[in-house]
């Protein structure tokens, strides 16, 4: 069972285009972080969220963490092929999980078309 | 470029073989993580390394044997693997803690088993 769901799980998108990644879960964290994966490498950490409603801008993304904890939304306004890749939401120090180490989501792979 | 290394960067090996995948960071951290990914999917954690001990081992099957000889290192030995253990071999690190730190990857061993 996976404890962090992301949809949607592959997105095509035209360069200038806005779009949301959402990561939902039933499991509250004390953070989660979002990272970027391009191919050949290993994901790199964009922005990592703690506080319930927090909302994070990094250029044009921008990163809200839920109220409850338990679900995250990526935005990105005026998509660049350069935002081409695999993004994933991780969910840090599980509530009721008591997991000591972090959870990855499923992943969303984003292709954006010049 | 990522300052956690990995070698080699590609490893074609036969289910007889012994091999070790390599991790190294500099930065400071005293958490280490190896992380299988198969194509398209997120990073599985399989080991985790605190202050040099191990603390989690996700059900590993034992051809796979982590070592972590000093703070700045991290190996996994294998040994008799099978065609599905073919994948991404990520390698991370990050400030020790309860899990939650942000984790800095390596860009992986690509292994292929023939």
């Amino acid at each position: 069972t996976q404890l962090l769901e992301q949809s949607p799980q592959f997105l095509s998108i035209q360069e200038g285009e806005n779009l949301t990644v959402y990561c939902n879960s039933s499991s509250v964290f004390s953070s989660l972080q979002w990272y970027r994966q391009e191919p050949g490498e290993g994901p790199v950490l964009l922005v990592t969220v703690v506080t319930g409603g927090e909302v994070k801008k990094l250029k044009r993304l921008t990163f809200q963490f839920g109220d409850a904890r338990k679900d995250s939304s990526l935005h990105i306004t005026a998509a660049q092929p350069g935002d081409t890749g695999l993004y994933l939401c991780a969910g840090a120090g599980g509530v009721d999980t008591g997991r000591r180490a972090l959870t990855f989501g499923s992943g969303t792979r984003l292709q954006v078309q010049p | 470029d990522t300052e956690v290394t990995q070698t080699p960067k590609h490893l074609v090996m036969g289910m007889t073989n012994k091999k070790s995948l390599k991790c190294e960071q500099h930065m400071g951290h005293r958490a280490m993580y190896w992380y299988k990914q198969k194509a398209k999917k997120p990073p599985e954690l399989m080991f985790v390394y605190s202050y040099e001990k191990l603390s989690i081992n996700e059900s590993v099957p034992s051809r796979f044997s982590p070592e972590c000889p000093n703070s700045s290192l991290l190996n996994l030995h294998l040994h008799a693997l099978q065609p599905e253990d073919s994948a991404l071999y990520l390698c991370a690190s990050s400030q020790a803690g309860s899990g939650n730190q942000p984790q800095h990857f390596g860009d992986g061993t690509r292994l292929s088993i023939l």
